[in-house]
């Protein structure tokens, strides 16, 4: 089975401080993805790496970045946490188009981040 | 811009119906479409995946159609139970080299089956 996991459930932090959102997953996918999820906005796309070192800018990058040093670990970053940044982040992978015919996307649990 | 619609918002059914959640997308041009499962406070959990060139696919009883031309899927359960009670989200993944698979998401429907 696909294992995609998150470093925390929940996290409290406060404003200004730099935050680190750790994922790893066991299955070689060559995608991997970082997402918000906010009552009313849905899912929104933040990041996502398509190889080691590799990154592209998603919907809503600002106050983000990402790392990508080793391929089953995609960390996102918030350099000052903000309050507007409290939400649930998800992160997921996949295989890159075309490798296993289809690119299913496989999700973490999430991480219940809290900014005060 | 692709956007992703789904209808109803929320849905709320007795146990043993058959029921339809209905997702529009307005770029036709998709790799392909997914159906996703997300508890309450958890992630998502891939239900059924479509690709372009399908019509639909089924697993257990769950079936997933797809009308690329006009824009849209349904997801049909039959025979509901309360353990399917959880948001649906829909999501198309566009065609073209350089899309790595991203996602959009519809706004999801909530379904609620009671005993």
């Amino acid at each position: 089975d696909v294992k995609v996991t998150q470093s925390s459930r929940y996290l409290v932090k406060r404003t200004g401080e730099k935050v680190f959102l750790e994922c790893v997953q066991d299955m070689d996918h060559e995608n991997m993805f970082w997402y918000r999820q906010d009552p009313g906005l849905g899912l929104r796309l933040i990041y996502f790496s398509y190889d080691v070192k590799m990154k592209e800018k998603g919907d809503i990058p600002e106050g983000y970045s990402v790392s990508r040093e080793k391929k089953e670990r995609f960390s996102l970053i918030l350099e000052s946490a903000s309050t507007n940044q409290t939400s649930m982040y998800l992160c997921a992978s996949s295989f890159a188009r075309g490798t296993s015919g289809q690119d299913t996307q496989y999700f973490g649990p999430g991480t219940r981040l809290t900014v005060l | 811009k692709q956007e992703v619609t789904q209808i109803p918002a929320a849905l709320s059914v007795p146990e043993g119906e058959n029921l339809v959640l209905n997702c529009s997308f307005t770029d036709s041009a998709i790799y392909n479409l997914q159906w996703f499962r997300q508890d309450p406070g958890k992630g998502l959990t891939s239900l059924l995946l479509i690709q372009s060139s399908q019509r639909e696919q089924t697993s257990g009883r769950l079936n997933a159609s797809l009308d690329k031309s006009s824009g849209r899927s349904t997801l049909y359960i039959a025979a509901s139970q309360p353990g399917d009670s959880a948001t649906y989200l829909c999501a198309v993944s566009n065609a073209g080299g350089t899309s790595y698979g991203k996602l959009t998401f519809g706004q999801g429907t909530i379904l609620t089956v009671h005993p």
